[in-house]
């Protein structure tokens, strides 16, 4: 069974400062992907970034980049220039790929808040 | 808007009673999982659907709970005799089989459920 541990239930963050959110996953598959997804405030859950675990290379999207380190089991989010509506519960999901399912296994998230 | 829509958005119900939940994925996605989210944690998988067929369902899902899919667009969540520890927020998720998309999944709302 896969799981997946966020360590940091909350953090804070000053607008257009940069924060680093942890991930930690444990797995015994080596075909997987990576997520992190967003959920505001009363608002619905959507992904922010994707990695597939046989590139090497780091995944980005605009402020949002990752930095996974595949034989620490390690995937840790980085937001830079931190914006007020980035104020959300992170989650960080798995997902065997090849499989028949494509569950998420997702972590117990963090609370992030950007301060003005 | 396009999305994936779950109706109701909220229910309250008395312990013992039946509810039944509603959700429409977007309309090319053949995928569609349930999740549930309990406070301070992450969404847990429920089961899933490709097309009609419901080919998973997780250990979480008593038999109380029953899922359904017909014709294969929209699918319902019953919950029979609820108890307090059903209350959580129940999520919908859809996603497609093509290539190169099929590991997004985009969720819905949500339904919260309070049970008294």
């Amino acid at each position: 069974a896969q799981t997946v541990t966020q360590s940091q239930p909350e953090m804070s963050v000053q607008e257009a400062e940069t924060v680093t959110l942890s991930c930690t996953y444990d797995t015994s598959e080596s075909n997987y992907y990576l997520f992190w997804y967003k959920q505001p405030p009363s608002r619905q859950m959507i992904l922010v970034i994707r990695q597939e675990a046989y590139k090497q290379q780091n995944a980005t999207e605009n402020r949002f980049s990752v930095n996974f380190q595949k034989a620490a089991k390690s995937f840790s989010l980085k937001i830079s220039d931190s914006q007020l509506g980035d104020t959300a519960m992170y989650f960080c999901a798995f997902m065997i790929s090849g499989g028949s399912n494509y569950k998420l296994t997702f972590g117990k998230g963090t609370l992030l808040t950007v301060n003005p | 808007d396009t999305g994936v829509s779950q109706d109701p958005r909220h229910k309250i119900t008395k312990r013992g009673q039946n509810v039944t939940f509603r959700c429409d994925p977007i309309s090319e996605h053949n995928r569609l999982y349930w999740y549930r989210q309990t406070l301070g944690q992450g969404p847990e998988f429920l089961t899933y659907f490709q097309n009609e067929a419901q080919l998973e369902k997780s250990r979480l899902l008593s038999d109380r709970f029953s899922a359904e899919r017909p014709k294969g667009s929209f699918s319902t969540l019953e919950i029979q005799r609820t108890e307090q520890g059903d209350s959580a927020m129940y999520l919908c998720a859809s996603s497609r089989t093509t290539s190169g998309t099929k590991y997004e999944q985009f969720f819905g709302p949500g339904t919260r459920l309070t049970v008294l």
